[in-house]
């Protein structure tokens, strides 16, 4: 079974401090994905890697950078956190390709800045 | 634990077949229930529901909540090869923690395949 993992559950951070959201994945996947999702917004990809060292903007990648240094973690960095950054952030991974790829999620950071 | 199971796994049906896709799920605090239909990079935002018996339709696709039963159903009618894709069920459980905003457990999709 797949699973998905996320460092932290619950975060709390102020206004200008570097986050970083760490994700790990077990089955080998090649595609990673960083969501958040804020309600009535639905989820809106930040940035997303298909391979090791590889990363591509999603919707709303301002504010944000990733890092993929080993195929089994993608990283989340918030540079200068802000208070609308306050969300719930999830990550996926999916085996390949992108068109009907089943993406597995994590349970969900929920990041609060204030 | 708080867990959503959605079924079936994977259907293939012919264009104009109904389909209906269903979600369980077993969650404490229980806020909002959604549904997601996943093509390319983003799943895309379909349904919110919070309220039982109350029916959310768009063209034709269609879905319902049961939260005596807990449970949802998606359905397609007079389905298209457009409207092949992973369906995402979710469900947001109220948190104590960040004010309006709880945690949101997904389950493991339903892929749908419609033949021309």
């Amino acid at each position: 079974d797949v699973k998905v993992t996320q460092s932290s559950r619950y975060l709390v951070k102020r206004t200008g401090e570097k986050v970083f959201l760490e994700c790990v994945q077990d089955m080998d996947h090649e595609n990673m994905f960083w969501y958040r999702q804020d309600p009535g917004l639905g989820l809106r990809l930040i940035y997303f890697s298909y391979d090791v060292k590889m990363k591509e903007k999603g919707d709303i990648p301002e504010g944000y950078s990733v890092s993929r240094e080993k195929k089994e973690r993608f990283s989340l960095i918030l540079e200068s956190a802000s208070t609308n950054q306050t969300s719930m952030y999830l990550c996926a991974s999916s085996l390949r390709g992108w068109y009907q790829e089943t993406q597995y999620f994590g349970p969900g950071t929920r990041l609060l800045v204030l | 634990e708080d867990k959503v199971v959605q079924s079936p796994l994977s259907l293939v049906v012919h264009e104009g077949d109904t389909v209906t896709l269903n979600c369980s799920y077993e969650v404490t605090n229980f806020r909002s229930l959604l549904w997601y239909k996943q093509e390319k990079k983003a799943p895309t935002f379909l349904f919110m529901l919070t309220s039982s018996g109350i029916e959310k339709k768009s063209g034709r696709l269609s879905s319902i909540l049961d939260k005596k039963e807990l449970f949802s159903i998606l359905n397609i009618t007079a389905t298209q090869t457009g409207d092949s894709a992973v369906y995402l069920c979710a469900v947001e459980a109220r948190g104590n923690y960040g004010g309006s905003q709880g945690n949101l457990i997904f389950g493991k999709g339903t892929k749908l395949s419609v033949k021309p």
